[in-house]
């Protein structure tokens, strides 16, 4: 059964850093992986999506890769502001058509 | 930007009630889901749906719950005999094939 973790659980930061949340699972035969962003209280909202033959991806000042062998996700934030502050989830969905998520980072940063 | 609705926003229902709640995907969508998150806890899956019928189910999918498409555009998830330990917020996601998921906003269960 797929695991996914997510390291680390918390992390604040001053405005204007730049960070990395991180993101591993157990069983490398995924069909794509997703990072999304949570709000209190609120739906999913869908970042970046990475397709299993994919490295990388990019949005603005977010970076998402992929090492599929070895079972990691890197999602890099840049030049962090106030309003990135949410929790960020990590999901791997296997050929069966079913996403596993991650427990999430929470991430504030302070201005 | 094409966004998948669900309704109710919040439900509040006394245990032993049955409970349906409803999604509207978006319209050119094939595969259709149900997750839930426990407060402070992970994003589970429950099922997901393609070509009107049960694609997968985890274990969380037991008896108590079913889904179905009844009129070709709302997809649905009932509760029967809703317990305390089904409080919990409640995500519909839809996706045309291998461009990822999109989510609704979620209904928040409260059994009381």
């Amino acid at each position: 059964k797929q695991e996914v973790t997510q390291i680390p659980a918390a992390l604040s930061v001053p405005e204007g850093e730049n960070l990395v949340l991180n993101c591993s699972f157990t069983d490398s035969a995924i069909y794509n992986l997703q990072w999304f962003r949570q709000d209190p209280g609120k739906g999913l909202t869908s970042l970046l999506l990475i397709q299993s033959s994919q490295r990388e991806q990019t949005s603005g000042r977010l970076n998402a890769s992929l090492d599929k062998s070895s079972g990691r996700s890197t999602l890099y934030i840049a030049a962090s502001q106030p309003g990135d502050s949410a929790t960020y989830l990590c999901a791997v969905s296997g050929y069966n058509n079913d996403m596993r998520f991650g427990a999430g980072t929470r991430l504030t940063v302070k201005p | 930007e094409p966004e998948v609705t669900q309704t109710p926003s919040h439900q509040v229902t006394q245990m032993g009630q049955e409970v349906i709640l409803r999604c509207v995907p978006i319209s050119n969508h094939l595969y259709f889901y149900w997750y839930r998150q426990i407060l402070g806890q992970k994003v589970e899956f429950l099922v997901s749906f393609y070509n009107n019928e049960i694609s997968e189910k985890s274990e969380i999918f037991d008896d108590q719950f079913s889904v179905e498409r009844p009129d070709g555009s709302n997809f649905t998830l009932k509760i029967r005999s809703t317990k305390l330990e089904d409080s919990a917020m409640y995500f519909c996601a839809t996706d045309l094939s291998s461009y990822g998921y999109t989510f609704g906003s979620g209904t928040r269960l409260t059994v009381v």
